[in-house]
């Protein structure tokens, strides 16, 4: 059975420091990544995602995640963190060709708390 | 853009009472899914469908049901609410195409006292 497991609960930083999210999975096959934020009060959207081609994926607000096959990682990265990147953060993973099965499979999230 | 909307940002029930969580989406999607949320849980699913008067149950579903009676319609009931319901509820709906990608409304925080 697949697995997400974000291996911090929570991750205090200063604003402008850099921050590395982590996030491995458990598959014995190919899998689709996510990356999900919720902000404070709001529901969840869609940070970035790995479907094929180039390991590196972006988001449009500086956040980065690798695709590591090996590793069975998918670590969000940014360089330099705002105040405003406060949330919580969830990593999701999906099966390649799972027919019916359209469930995605989720981490427990990682609390980013931004201090000035 | 795409929008779930959820009938509740807060609500507030007795234990024992019939409670009805209510969700519609504006982009014709096939998929829709109830979620609860809890602190140090994570989300979980709790029912999904995958088309009008179609279910699935998720890893959760004791003590809930569902109803998708339209397409963009997906109502989660609670049919005698319990103090152990007490959670944040998120719906959230997906393309079965390119259905990677799950929509989330902005959740029901649902006490029960």
């Amino acid at each position: 059975a697949q697995s997400v497991t974000q291996l911090d609960s929570q991750v205090p930083v200063f604003e402008e420091a850099p921050v590395e999210l982590r996030c491995n999975y458990s598959s014995s096959v190919s899998v689709y990544l996510f990356w999900y934020v919720q902000y404070p009060n709001q529901g969840l959207q869609l940070l970035l995602k790995y479907l094929s081609g180039s390991t590196l994926v972006e988001s449009i607000n500086g956040f980065e995640a690798e695709f590591n096959k090996s590793q069975t990682s998918f670590h969000l990265r940014k360089p330099s963190v705002h105040i405003s990147d406060t949330a919580e953060y969830f990593c999701a993973v999906r099966v390649r060709g799972a027919g019916n099965n359209r469930k995605l499979i989720w981490g427990l999230g990682t609390s980013l708390a931004v201090n000035p | 853009d795409v929008k779930v909307t959820q009938s509740s940002r807060y609500l507030v029930k007795r234990t024992g009472e019939k409670v009805f969580l209510e969700c519609v989406q504006d982009m014709d999607h096939e998929n829709m899914f109830w979620y609860r949320q809890d602190p140090g849980l994570g989300l979980r699913l709790i029912y999904f469908s995958y088309d009008v008067k179609m279910k699935e149950k998720g890893d959760i579903p004791e003590g809930y049901s569902v109803s998708r009676e339209k397409k963009e319609r997906f109502s989660l009931i609670l049919e005698s609410a319990s103090t152990n319901q007490t959670s944040m509820y998120l719906c959230a709906s997906s393309y079965t195409g390119t259905n990677y990608e799950q929509y989330f409304g902005p959740g029901t925080r649902l006490t029960v006292t």
